[in-house]
């Protein structure tokens, strides 16, 4: 069926690095831009980044760039989201998104996955 | 962009009407969209370009506004429908939500 799985996500030191993937399936991966976003109960929604359908492109949010790179491998029908100099207000629920568009980025998101919980914390 | 959401709560009945507003600034055309989500659950779209209903989503809700001023109404309140619901605009960058609104039970 169409979803969204991801996995990586765990609890990490801070300043050290982590992984997440996002595995999808039931629909054309290569067709769709691909994003992150991440919640907290206390900051509530937050974009992170996005890419475009070929991978060529990407954008991130405000207080992550510089410490985050998003890729995808097209042949596998993963994403992922490589954290980096992590930090404690980086501890969330990380969910990969699906945008509506096809072959393009209306920056909405109609498909979500499940998420997974990052814990940064000594 | 600053997206405010009100009320932060509403306390209605099954079969009421809901009406949930999203402010922004600065104007962000009609490039806004509605999410709800339930506990333990990752947010659905509902609406999106303001007025546009996603796929699969009843015709209970509805969206207007352009500008600064959004509404998300639900028509009749169904069991299903309490949630919380977010805003989120596209028209600048970083992609931005707002706070959400809860709507529960009376």
């Amino acid at each position: 069926q169409v979803q969204l799985v991801e996995s990586g996500g765990g609890v990490v030191q801070p300043g050290r690095s982590l992984r997440l993937s996002c595995e999808a399936s039931g629909f054309t991966f290569n067709n769709y831009g691909m994003h992150w976003v991440r919640q907290t109960p206390g900051k509530g929604l937050e974009w992170v980044a996005v890419i475009s359908y070929d991978g060529s492109n990407s954008f991130y949010g405000d207080s992550v760039k510089g410490r985050v790179t998003v890729m995808r491998d097209n042949s596998k029908n993963t994403l992922f989201l490589q954290l980096d100099s992590l930090r404690a207000d980086d501890t969330a629920i990380y969910y990969c998104a699906k945008d509506i568009r096809q072959r393009g980025t209306l920056n909405y998101f109609d498909l979500w996955g499940q998420g997974t919980l990052v814990t940064v914390s000594s | 962009v600053v997206l405010t959401q009100s009320p932060v709560t509403v306390s209605l009945s099954p079969g009421e009407r809901a009406t949930l507003t999203c402010r922004a600034s600065p104007s962000v055309s009609n490039s806004l969209a509605w999410y709800q989500q339930k506990p333990g659950q990752p947010p659905r779209l509902l609406i999106y370009d303001s007025s546009n209903r996603a796929t699969g989503i009843p015709a209970r809700f509805s969206g207007s506004g352009s500008g600064t001023d959004f509404t998300l109404t639900i028509s009749s309140l169904e069991p299903e429908d309490f949630a919380v619901y977010y805003c989120q605009q596209r028209s600048h960058w970083p992609l931005t939500f707002g706070g959400g609104t809860k709507v529960e039970i009376k």
